[in-house]
């Protein structure tokens, strides 16, 4: 299995709601990632987890919340997003490999609407 | 702080033309990688080049690491529609487990 599934596929939410984006793997990736890509733009890194710990938070808002349960699952939590939040949200992971990032694997993503 | 530049930024052609993307940079990378994204997907990776001068081949897709490990480049031949995609250049940043990717290069090939 190669693959990261990401869930929900599209959501639309308003400025007020609170949301949840679901991320899963199990080819044993011990490196877990979320980014946010703007169309035609290349994504840009949010978080990192390395063995289910935080090493990497891009100076992200805090109304952007990441989670990792276990090491197959990743969660990012949003509340009281701006419309300019719109965006694909990516997950992605990788073998850690000494703290070098090695090549990723990517979910098809999250096309997040703020309204 | 380490940058990718990538060129073009976007390219439409016909099918069965030429063309070569470019991912330059003033730093050293110990590897470099290629991704292509289609539309409403993830990226997928291509190849990763770790060699300076290395010369990698996937079907109509040829792949070149600068000797320095400087540069790259990706050169596709009799381009198809189902090339038509977001090309991203990625190498390892120098501090942290993350990548730095260019600014992509979009492609369109038109039937």
């Amino acid at each position: 299995d190669t693959e990261v599934t990401q869930t929900p596929k599209h959501l639309v939410m308003g400025m007020t709601n609170k949301k949840s984006l679901k991320c899963e793997q199990h080819m044993g990736h011990r490196a877990m990632y979320w980014y946010k890509q703007k169309a035609k733009k290349p994504p840009e890194l949010m978080f990192v987890y390395s063995y289910e710990k935080l090493s990497i938070n891009e100076s992200v808002p805090s109304r952007f919340s990441p989670e990792c349960p276990n090491s197959s699952l990743l969660n990012l939590h949003l509340h009281a997003l701006q419309p300019e939040d719109s965006a694909l949200y990516l997950c992605a992971s990788s073998q850690a490999r000494q703290g070098r990032s090695g090549k990723l694997f990517f979910g098809s993503g999250t096309q997040l609407s703020v309204l | 702080t380490q940058l990718l530049e990538q060129s073009p930024q976007f390219l439409s052609i016909q099918e069965g033309e030429n063309l070569t993307v470019y991912c330059n940079s003033s730093s050293v990378f110990s590897s470099l990688q290629w991704y292509r994204q289609e539309p409403g997907e993830g990226p997928v990776l291509l190849v990763t080049v770790v060699t300076g001068g290395e010369v990698k081949k996937l079907k109509r897709l040829t792949f070149q690491f600068g000797d320095a490990r400087k540069d790259s480049s990706l050169h596709i031949t009799a381009a198809q529609p189902g090339d038509t995609g977001l090309y991203l250049c990625a190498a390892p940043a120098e501090y942290g487990n993350k990548l730095v990717f260019g600014a992509g290069t979009i492609l369109r090939v038109k039937s």
